[in-house]
């Protein structure tokens, strides 16, 4: 258990309005990531975190922003929710195994419904 | 860019009998391999990786993986699946030179029958 818990878990809203999805973890990792998961897609990386302040671009950053003010919170906004913006979202950690590979693991996810 | 192609998005099989998931990926330098494995309404959790060394990796929950460099392919095994092995398998890789991000494939939906 990586120590990783997402809120809301489940949330409902209109398009338009902004929404704001909160990565907490409990282990102090540097990394953090938000992916969307949609159906055929796997996985997509949207923006990751390296550090506080730190945030760098994914595969599918448009129409999202984060910010990481404490290391322990990566929070992801859509600052206009549309109708497309509709999936699961996951957020990652990472963590130094033994063998020197930064292993991501995953939090519970966030299903998101843009009405 | 790399990229990863999950070539059957759905698999059925009977309990006990041995299960296959194939992944190529396309990558023009030196790649990280991965399996993860999700159940239903629960995030990723991984089964296994190929960093280096040996090219058949033992994971848990009594899966394997071999990694084939000159078909550039990282195939997914089970001998023999229980029922609880029903969920959504994704493969992914990680470029050496690209930090830690990860490139997933489409995954592969295994549904396994009594």
């Amino acid at each position: 258990d990586a120590g990783i818990t997402q809120s809301p878990r489940h949330k409902v809203t209109e398009t338009g309005t902004p929404v704001t999805l909160r990565c907490h973890q409990t282990e102090n990792h540097r990394y953090m990531y938000w992916y969307r998961q949609d159906p055929g897609h796997g996985l997509r990386l949207i923006h990751y975190s390296y550090g506080v302040k730190d945030t760098d671009k994914g595969e599918v950053s448009d129409g999202y922003s984060v910010s990481r003010s404490k290391t322990e919170d990566f929070l992801l906004t859509l600052e206009s929710a549309t109708s497309s913006q509709t999936s699961v979202y996951f957020c990652a950690i990472s963590d130094l195994a033994g063998d020197g590979y930064e292993t991501q693991y995953f939090g519970p996810g966030t299903r998101l419904l843009v009405l | 860019a790399q990229s990863v192609t999950q070539l059957d998005s759905q698999v059925p099989v009977f309990e006990e009998a041995p299960v296959e998931l194939r992944c190529n990926y396309s990558s023009s330098v030196s790649v990280y391999l991965f399996w993860y494995v999700q159940y239903p309404n629960q995030g990723l959790q991984l089964l296994l990786k190929y960093l280096s060394g040996s090219t058949l990796v033992k994971g848990i929950n009594g899966f394997e993986a071999e990694f084939n460099k000159s078909q550039t392919s990282f195939h997914l095994r089970k001998p023999s699946v229980h029922i609880s092995d029903t969920a959504e398998y994704f493969c992914a890789v990680s470029e050496r030179a690209a930090g830690n991000k990860l490139t997933f494939g489409g995954g592969t939906r295994v549904l396994v029958k009594p």
